[in-house]
């Protein structure tokens, strides 16, 4: 069974430009979720996704947006970016199969994002 | 936001020594804990997890502790090796649904 796959892995942006990553999940899994990942703050929640609905979203601002598809693959955007939003951006799936019973996370190995 | 700490940002251990590896978590009503293992240019890896209604959850080499009342949880490393080496965190899901907070880290080196 594949895992999870991030892709780009690696990208350099410059300040002001947008970026959007791609998460495919494992298969038969629907809920994705994203991380921020840096040396200063650790690992940060940004949103989860169940069935195309954003069901969680974590202290992030507007910039940082993100979308389920019907297949279950995600996307996160970063629009008008800053210095400060170079980290490795994380994507974990979760089969989630049971109302009220949180399922382990699979994570990805990340999309690392440099703005210059 | 939430705080999920660790006590000690590095521990290097001898191979084939014990390794314990410490979080304290704020939520009390965090009913699931999870801990992973983070190999440098990787994502992070599934080690064994734990529900509040538990207090120890043994796997291979690998013993998580849960004690509730101090909101403290471990990770016990059996006859480390080389290969476990890595950052490990301890996460908490305080709620239905898959937020997750993680505590920042602890670097385990196994020296050989």
């Amino acid at each position: 069974k594949a895992g999870v796959t991030q892709t780009p892995r690696y990208l350099i942006k410059t300040r002001g430009q947008q970026v959007t990553l791609s998460c495919s999940p494992i298969s038969g899994h629907r809920s994705v979720s994203w991380y921020q990942q840096t040396p200063g703050q650790g690992l940060q929640f940004l949103f989860e996704y169940f069935s195309e609905t954003q069901r969680n979203k974590g202290n992030f601002p507007g910039r940082f947006s993100g979308r389920q598809f019907s297949n279950s693959r995600s996307e996160m955007n970063v629009s008008t970016l800053e210095l400060g939003d170079s980290a490795l951006y994380l994507c974990a799936s979760s089969l989630d199969d049971r109302p009220g019973h949180t399922g382990e996370l699979f994570f990805g190995e990340g999309s690392r994002l440099t703005v210059l | 936001g939430e705080s999920v700490g660790l006590h000690l940002p590095t521990l290097s251990v001898q191979e084939g020594d014990n390794s314990i590896i410490n979080c304290a978590y704020s939520n009390s009503a965090s009913d699931y804990f999870i801990w992973y293992k983070q190999e440098s240019g990787k994502g992070p890896q599934f080690i064994i997890d734990i529900r509040s209604n538990m207090d120890k959850r043994q796997g291979q080499r690998v013993t998580v502790l849960l004690n509730k009342t101090v909101k403290h949880l471990s990770l016990q490393i059996a006859a480390t090796q080389p290969g476990d080496s890595a950052v490990y965190f301890c996460a908490e899901n305080p709620s239905t649904g898959n937020q997750f907070y993680f505590g920042t880290g602890t670097s385990l080196t196994v020296i050989p």
